[in-house]
């Protein structure tokens, strides 16, 4: 199966502080990936899609400027959280998908950012 | 508006069936997803559906009724590491996914 990975899978910052998180599609092109955001107990939370080369479309309620996205590459999206504070401490989880708008995502591993 | 909806929580007992229900509307359709995502981690796919009827896979097996708005994931000879949540997505005209809110499935032995 597709096999996306997330790096780092663990960041603990300071506030104030910037953190990338990277994603990567190991074994396939990803045409599209999106940033998802999930506090404890809760739903996971569309923050942004990205289509490479092009600019992340955001949801609602999400500041682009704070939380930066970029697709360079057909296996690589990187998400900023620029000047981190307390209430971004979150499980960030990455997803890619390929060439066809129909086929499935595919999930990274996560990554749980507490910023202190 | 669109809206998935599926219960909260289950409990089934280890080596039974369950089933998962998933009601949903949505603008357009173009697929219903499952995932399983166990605590502290990331989902996994675990079925597709786009045409009517049922997809087998192992012990999992997943129904679509595209008239009705309606799927289910049938969990069979539970084992205690299918304890998690279940999550429903369906694909709209769109090509987005609409997430349910998921359902935390509890194996008792």
């Amino acid at each position: 199966g597709a096999v996306v990975s997330q790096h780092p899978s663990w960041v603990i910052c300071k506030s104030g502080t910037s953190v990338k998180i990277e994603c990567r599609s190991l074994d396939f092109q990803a045409t599209t990936m999106f940033w998802y955001r999930q506090f404890p107990k809760q739903s996971l939370m569309l923050m942004a899609t990205s289509n490479e080369g092009s600019k992340a479309t955001y949801e609602q309620g999400v500041e682009k400027d704070k939380f930066l996205i970029n697709h360079a590459s057909l296996t690589l999206s990187t998400l900023t959280v620029t000047s981190a504070h307390p209430e971004d401490s979150s499980f960030y989880i990455c997803s890619a998908r390929g060439t066809d708008a129909q086929e499935t995502q595919y999930f990274g591993p996560g990554t749980r950012l507490l910023v202190l | 508006g669109q809206n998935i909806d599926q219960p909260t929580e289950m409990t089934a007992t280890e080596g039974a069936i369950v089933q998962i229900n998933c009601t949903y509307q949505t603008s357009g359709f173009n697929g219903l997803f499952w995932y399983q995502q166990h605590a502290g981690e990331a989902p996994t796919f675990l079925s597709y559906n786009v045409l009517d009827g049922l997809e087998e896979k192992g012990r999992f097996s997943s129904f679509l009724s595209r008239s009705k708005g309606y799927s289910y994931l049938l969990l069979k000879e539970l084992q205690m590491k299918d304890s998690a949540s279940y999550l429903c997505a369906v694909m709209d005209s769109n090509y987005q996914l609409i997430w349910g809110a998921g359902t935390k499935l509890i194996i008792k032995p």
